[in-house]
């Protein structure tokens, strides 16, 4: 069992939907990230977040600690929001550490027009 | 502005003929990570510096070497490609270990013929 799941693997949305994608993880962490990553190109940071809840633009982020649980929300969605969204978590107790991000598997959205 | 520059974004080399990829970063940030992304999985550290500290990920296979000779540069090396390095490879920059953001270049899509 991998120590980051993600779901779903891949998703199809209509434009103007509201979407959700969930990331669980096994370790104890001192952070989480959700990541974008569109076709072909680099990652793009979208949040780290430790506790509560974050937000920017159309994208939400929250996560439960107690329940080792994260959501990824967008909002109103669009195309240009089809990419692979990757969850990856920064194992706590790692110390002064060597700053390895253990990755889920990402999923895949694609919203049509 | 380009926070994380990687050249070049493609590279055909031939099966055994080395290989250098290059990162440049202007954030002044003090660690560099380069990372191993094959098609459809996550990204697989190989290793990262801490400044000039090196620290190598155990199952990096010595065929990789990294030379950062300066905050702004860090190269990677691949002595000998093999068809198996096919990979894209993506070089990460943050401000300390642990719990930090990564910011991550576009990306070079190695080939190996």
């Amino acid at each position: 069992k991998n120590e980051v799941e993600q779901s779903p693997q891949n998703l199809t949305a209509q434009e103007g939907e509201f979407i959700t994608i969930n990331c669980s993880y096994s370790v104890g962490i001192s952070a989480l990230h959700w990541l974008q990553q569109h076709p072909g190109g680099g990652i793009v940071s979208l949040f780290m977040l430790s506790s509560g809840k974050k937000k920017h633009g159309r994208l939400i982020a929250t996560i439960n600690i107690q329940e080792k649980h994260s959501s990824l929300h967008i909002t109103a969605s669009h195309p240009r929001d089809s990419a692979v969204y990757i969850c990856a978590v920064t194992p706590g107790g790692y110390g002064g550490s060597q700053g390895n991000l253990i990755f889920g598997k990402g999923t895949k959205l694609s919203v049509k027009p | 502005d380009a926070m994380v520059i990687q050249n070049p974004r493609y590279q055909v080399t031939q099966f055994g003929k080395p290989v250098t990829l290059s990162c440049s970063q202007t954030l002044n940030h003090n660690v560099m990570y380069w990372y191993q992304q094959k098609s459809s999985q996550a990204p697989k550290l190989l290793f990262h510096y801490y400044d000039k500290d090196f620290n190598n990920e155990a199952d990096t296979p010595d065929n990789f070497q990294s030379r950062r000779p300066n905050t702004s540069f860090c190269f990677l090396d691949i002595r000998s490609p093999g068809l198996g390095d096919a990979a894209m490879y993506l070089c990460a920059t943050s401000r300390w270990t642990g719990a930090d953001t990564q910011y991550f270049g576009p990306g070079t899509r190695l080939t190996v013929l």
